[in-house]
């Protein structure tokens, strides 16, 4: 199947601080991504999208960044904050499988107060 | 937004029985389901796809006989473990698109809050 993997399994940063969790993608083919959190136990929430013809797009507090050249797409938390806590997962729409999403590995963001 | 309601939340049964987990969409209609499950600390992994009236597109390695996948109304799928066993204990979570108010909601998947099978 299609690899969608993250670079860093986990990472920790200081309440008020930047986040930035990474996502690479192999088909180039994808035109669609998702950002996704996930809270222990409980199922994913959308956070932001973004179409293959975009470059960067922002949400509330959030900006996610696509580069379609190297594959890669981040998403940014500003002034993070504990509840920001949760898994982080990128996913990958295939529309030549039939429109399924592809989920990468997952990130842990924890927020330190 | 859309609302995918999940249930169980949470079953432990005996090994060897059946456990059945109900995924309805709220307020649309979905056309596509997806069923994923996941272990602890690791990401989703796409079971199957099921579109309303017709039979589920399994991905490679996932027994159709096992995880018997249901699709038949606009607002309901079901997940059947059949005949489960301790290796089967997972978070399983479904996912739904769809249309609401004849317009399509988006691309987004909207997720069912999971449910985690513990099998004794």
């Amino acid at each position: 199947g299609e690899s969608v993997g993250l670079h860093l399994p986990t990472l920790s940063v200081q309440e008020g601080d930047n986040s930035i969790i990474n996502c690479a993608y192999s088909n180039s083919a994808s035109d669609y991504f998702i950002w996704y959190k996930q809270e222990s136990g409980k199922g994913p929430q959308f956070i932001i999208d973004i179409r293959s013809n975009m470059d960067k797009r922002q949400g509330q507090r959030v900006t996610v960044l696509l580069n379609k050249t190297v594959k890669h797409l981040s998403l940014q938390i500003a002034a993070t904050q504990p509840g920001d806590s949760a898994v982080y997962f990128c996913a990958e729409n295939l529309r030549n499988t039939g429109n399924q999403f592809y989920f990468g590995t997952g990130t842990s963001l924890t927020v330190i107060p | 937004g859309a609302v995918v309601s999940q249930h169980p939340s949470r079953v432990i049964c005996k090994s060897g029985t059946s456990v059945k987990i109900e995924c309805r969409s709220l307020d649309f209609q979905a056309t596509t389901m997806f069923w994923y499950r996941q272990f602890p600390k690791q990401s989703l992994m796409l079971m199957a796809t099921s579109n309303e009236g017709s039979k589920a597109t399994y991905e490679q390695g996932v027994e159709k006989d096992k995880f018997l996948i249901n699709h038949a109304s606009l607002t309901l799928s079901t997940l059947t473990v059949t005949s489960a066993h301790p290796e089967d204990s997972s978070f399983y979570i479904c996912s739904a698109r769809g249309r609401t108010g004849g317009k399509a909601t988006n691309e987004k998947l909207f997720f069912g809050s999971g449910t985690q099978l513990s099998v004794l």
